[in-house]
């Protein structure tokens, strides 16, 4: 079984500030892990996703995530809030590559302070 | 490209009724869909796995019998809530999945909104 762990469930930061959301995981298999953004009242969005090709996870609108193996984690940053980051933050995890359904974490409301 | 839709946004029912909800994926087909349903301030949990020609698998602790899945088309699958009571009362969530392997994609949808008097 798997499970994801978010820390904090909101996250105040001045616009132009990094961004740091922070996820871990518990996995009895190497993981695929993922970073889901929702806008209110759209749909997840995916940031980006962890399938072991590289440690270093690009994403869209400027956000990345590394693995850390040694620490069962896989937290978000950006260098320089912008007003429009703030929505949601989702961290997921699949044994299956995403084809199997995902375990979420609980959420992270970011928030952008002007 | 890659859009799911979800029907109705938001609904009421009465207790006792049965409400149906729709994904549909409408630029690709998704041989796989999955249903979610998120309690306030909480994470979305996985309900179940509807595969289309196929019988749905649930997760543990879901009723399939409450919750009747049909995924008929390689565009649509339905949930069905039915008698539904007030504790059924939640966001529902579709996502569809596109690619293959390591390339696997949910795209989800933008959830319904189920509130049962």
């Amino acid at each position: 079984a798997q499970s994801v762990t978010q820390l904090g469930s909101h996250v105040s930061v001045s616009e132009g500030a990094l961004v740091l959301l922070r996820c871990n995981y518990s996995s009895s298999v190497p993981p695929y892990l993922f970073w889901y953004v929702q806008y209110p009242n759209q749909g997840l969005q995916l940031l980006l996703k962890y399938t072991s090709a590289a440690t270093l996870v690009k994403g869209i609108n400027g956000f990345e995530a590394e693995f850390k193996k040694s620490e069962t984690s896989f937290h978000l940053t950006k260098p320089s809030a912008h007003m429009s980051d703030a929505a949601e933050y989702f961290c997921a995890v699949s044994l299956g590559g995403g084809a199997d359904g995902l375990t979420f974490g609980k959420g992270t409301h970011l928030i952008i302070q002007p | 490209g890659a859009v799911v839709s979800q029907h109705p946004s938001w609904v009421i029912c009465k207790s006792g009724t049965s409400v149906k909800i729709e994904c549909r994926s409408l630029d690709f087909q998704a041989t796989t869909m999955f249903w979610y349903r998120q309690f306030p301030k909480q994470s979305l949990m996985l309900m179940a796995t509807s595969n289309e020609g196929s019988k749905a698998t649930y997760e543990q602790g879901v009723e399939k019998d409450k919750f009747l899945i049909n995924h008929a088309s390689l565009t649509l699958s339905t949930l069905t809530v039915t008698s539904a009571h007030p504790e059924d009362s939640s966001f529902y969530i579709c996502s569809a999945l596109t690619g293959t392997t390591h390339t696997d994609t949910q795209y989800f949808g933008p959830g319904t909104r189920l509130t049962v008097l």
